[in-house]
């Protein structure tokens, strides 16, 4: 069976610093990963997708993300953090079906 | 064009009311799916639509009941709800039941 864990349901970052939020995966086969962000009171929108073309995907908003096959981790990240980066991130694995993390509030500190 | 539609936006009715949710997505995706949200959690499978047949409910109550009219609409019929129901419900497409989903802005629904 499938599952994502969200390692740390709040992070904070001053802004400027890097934005590091932790998934980690379980899969008996090649995964399909997903990160989605969600700003208050919105639906989700895709920030990223890795599919096995490559290892390291990049995606809208100066985000990306690392497929680690021996950590079993698809960890986010972004090298300078916005003010408006602050929302919920969610990363979601596809088995059966879609399967969301718990979620990761991040708050960026002025 | 990436676009899902939802409406209404905000719904607030009664636990003896009749309503209903709509869904509207014109990317050509084949799957359509109905979620629930409740604050700080992620959002809850509850029903997916493929090639606009039900393949999936996840042992939702019946006083939910989902109707895919076309390949681009996904409705769903809400009576007797509880206000435990009250959530934001969200809407999402893809292209298959593997590819990444697409979600609408989604409708807070207040059960009073």
């Amino acid at each position: 069976a499938q599952s994502v864990t969200q390692l740390g349901s709040h992070v904070s970052v001053s802004e400027g610093a890097l934005v590091l939020l932790r998934c980690n995966y379980s899969s008996s086969v090649p995964p399909y990963l997903f990160w989605y962000v969600q700003y208050p009171n919105q639906g989700l929108q895709l920030l990223l997708k890795y599919t096995s073309a490559a290892t390291l995907v990049k995606g809208i908003n100066g985000f990306e993300a690392e497929f680690k096959k021996s950590e079993t981790s698809f960890h986010l990240t972004k090298p300078s953090a916005h003010m408006s980066d602050a929302a919920e991130y969610f990363c979601a694995v596809f088995g059966n079906q879609f399967y969301f993390g718990t979620g990761t509030s991040l708050t960026v500190i002025p | 064009d990436t676009e899902v539609t939802q409406t209404p936006k905000h719904l607030v009715m009664g636990m003896t009311n009749k309503k209903s949710l709509k869904c509207e997505q014109h990317m050509g995706h084949r799957a359509m799916y109905w979620y629930k949200q409740k604050a700080k959690k992620p959002p809850e499978l509850m029903f997916v639509y493929s090639y606009e047949k039900l393949s999936i409910n996840e042992s939702v109550p019946s006083r939910f009941s989902p109707e895919c009219p076309n390949s681009s609409l996904l409705n769903l019929h809400l009576h007797a709800l509880q206000p435990e129901d009250s959530a934001l419900y969200l809407c999402a497409s893809s292209q298959r039941q593997e590819s990444e989903q697409y979600f609408g802005p989604g409708t807070r629904l207040t059960v009073t």
